[in-house]
């Protein structure tokens, strides 16, 4: 299994320009969530979704915008890239195993995106 | 609201000294997950151990152990006799537990574990 795939590996963008930053699972995963790392913030939640047509925002969903149209794919577009949105973006995917039994998140191998 | 404190920011250890990496954590449900997070110098983020919140027995994983402590709402990470392998940042992260729905997980913001030989 690959996991979850995200592509490209590095994107480099002017002010203004838009892009989509591409997320793949091949685990049948409900959950998937994009995050951006920050130096000194963590990881925060940008968009999130528990499943196909289903998303919502997370703590950070300005200047984002998500689908899920199949479970295995869940893009993340940059409608007018800032600086501010320089960082390094995480999808992630998860499960819920039931019996109030959460799982852990399955991590991509990160974007990281720099916005000039 | 959740949150999660990792006071360390970075710590440097010489190879074969033992390491603790805290993790304190704050939320109002009973039931929640927390969780260690490796990220090495290649950049992905590897998960170590999930612990559900009505489980407070210390697990050990070879030279890797956590101490979970509901009372000073602790989930600290100990590395011993360290090797440097080991550098990378560590995150620890809280998640709420509620069947079905999307699990919000908040990270804490990492502590940089330096192991020099």
């Amino acid at each position: 299994n690959a996991g979850v795939t995200q592509t490209p590996k590095f994107q480099v963008l002017k002010t203004g320009q838009s892009m989509t930053l591409q997320c793949a699972q091949d685990m049948n995963h409900e959950y998937m969530s994009w995050y951006r790392q920050d130096p000194g913030m963590g990881l925060r939640l940008i968009h999130y979704s528990v499943g196909a047509g289903i998303t919502d925002q997370g703590e950070v969903p300005n200047g984002y915008n998500v689908s899920r149209s199949t479970t295995e794919d869940f893009p993340l577009r940059l409608l007018s890239a800032a600086p501010s949105q320089t960082s390094v973006y995480f999808c992630a995917s998860s499960y819920w195993r039931g019996a109030n039994l959460n799982t852990e998140a399955f991590f991509g191998q990160g974007t990281r995106l720099t916005v000039v | 609201a959740q949150k999660v404190t990792q006071a360390q920011t970075e710590i440097s250890v010489v190879e074969k000294e033992d390491v603790t990496l805290d993790c304190v954590y704050e939320t109002r449900d009973t039931t929640y997950y927390l969780f260690w997070y490796k990220q090495p110098p290649s950049g992905e983020l590897v998960f170590l151990i999930r612990r559900n919140s009505f489980d407070e027995q210390n697990e050990i994983s070879g030279r890797y152990s956590w101490n979970f402590q509901k009372s000073t709402s602790s989930f600290n990470f100990t590395i011993t006799a360290s090797q440097v392998v080991d550098s990378a940042v560590y995150f620890c992260a809280l998640s709420e537990a509620r069947r079905g729905g999307y699990q919000k997980v908040t990270f804490g913001t990492g502590t940089k574990l330096q192991v020099i030989p």
